[in-house]
């Protein structure tokens, strides 16, 4: 099994739905992040969490919400989904401690029509 | 100014030949830098990590970090046909709140 898992890994909506994509992770780690992915664009960071009760916005959160439901678990939602939502997404964690590596789930490709 | 910027590319190298990518930041204060490997549509693979001034071999790679002059960079010997993809250099920094932030990241072609 992974070792941080993405559900679903597709997923087709339409504009104004509300969807969530979630993430959990197997390693124990305390930080948790959510990256979107459009071409040429790189990752860019939607919201960060280093512990259950720690919520932070990166640099892309408008129109994204997201929920630290348990350490193992960080979800990422779209209130009102819009077409340029369309993208790429990522979850990752990372430890903090002598070896802070991040490990990727495998993405959701999002697609609002 | 970005955090963390890279050349998008892409670069293109004969097989065999030595692919070097780099990679600047803005934080004086960075401490922990990776480099990462991706295909397309395919989640980010680190390959390298590197904490201190130097170099730091694996295997055909080498990752290279110096700090006074803000930048790191990945040595890629021996390149081959499967080591096209797109590199992503990403940094964690004191300054930048200890979130991990990457760049735009580098594509690299190797051409037979």
């Amino acid at each position: 099994d992974a070792d941080v898992t993405q559900t679903p890994r597709n997923r087709i909506t339409k504009t104004g739905k509300r969807i969530m994509l979630e993430c959990s992770q197997t390693k124990g780690h305390d930080r948790m992040y959510w990256y979107r992915q459009d071409p040429g664009l790189g990752l860019r960071l939607i919201y960060y969490s280093f512990d259950v009760k720690d919520i932070n916005k990166g640099e892309i959160s408008d129109g994204y919400s997201v929920s630290r439901q348990a350490q193992a678990k960080f979800s990422l939602s779209l209130e009102s989904a819009i077409p340029n939502q369309t993208a790429l997404y990522f979850c990752a964690t990372n430890g903090n401690g002598e070896r802070p590596e991040a490990f990727f789930g495998q993405g959701t490709r999002l697609t609002v029509v | 100014q970005k955090e963390v910027e890279q050349n998008s590319g892409p670069l293109s190298v004969p097989e065999g030949a030595i692919a070097s990518l780099n990679c600047t930041y803005s934080d004086r204060v960075s401490q922990s830098f990776f480099w990462y490997r991706q295909y397309s549509g395919k989640s980010p693979e680190l390959i390298m990590s590197i904490y201190s001034n130097g170099d730091k071999e694996d295997g055909r790679f080498t990752a290279q970090l110096n700090k006074a002059s803000q930048y790191v960079s990945l040595l890629i010997r021996d390149s081959q046909p499967s080591d096209s993809a797109t590199y992503l250099c990403a940094v964690i920094s004191w300054g930048g709140g200890n979130k991990l932030t990457f760049g735009t990241g580098t594509q690299l072609k190797v051409e037979l």
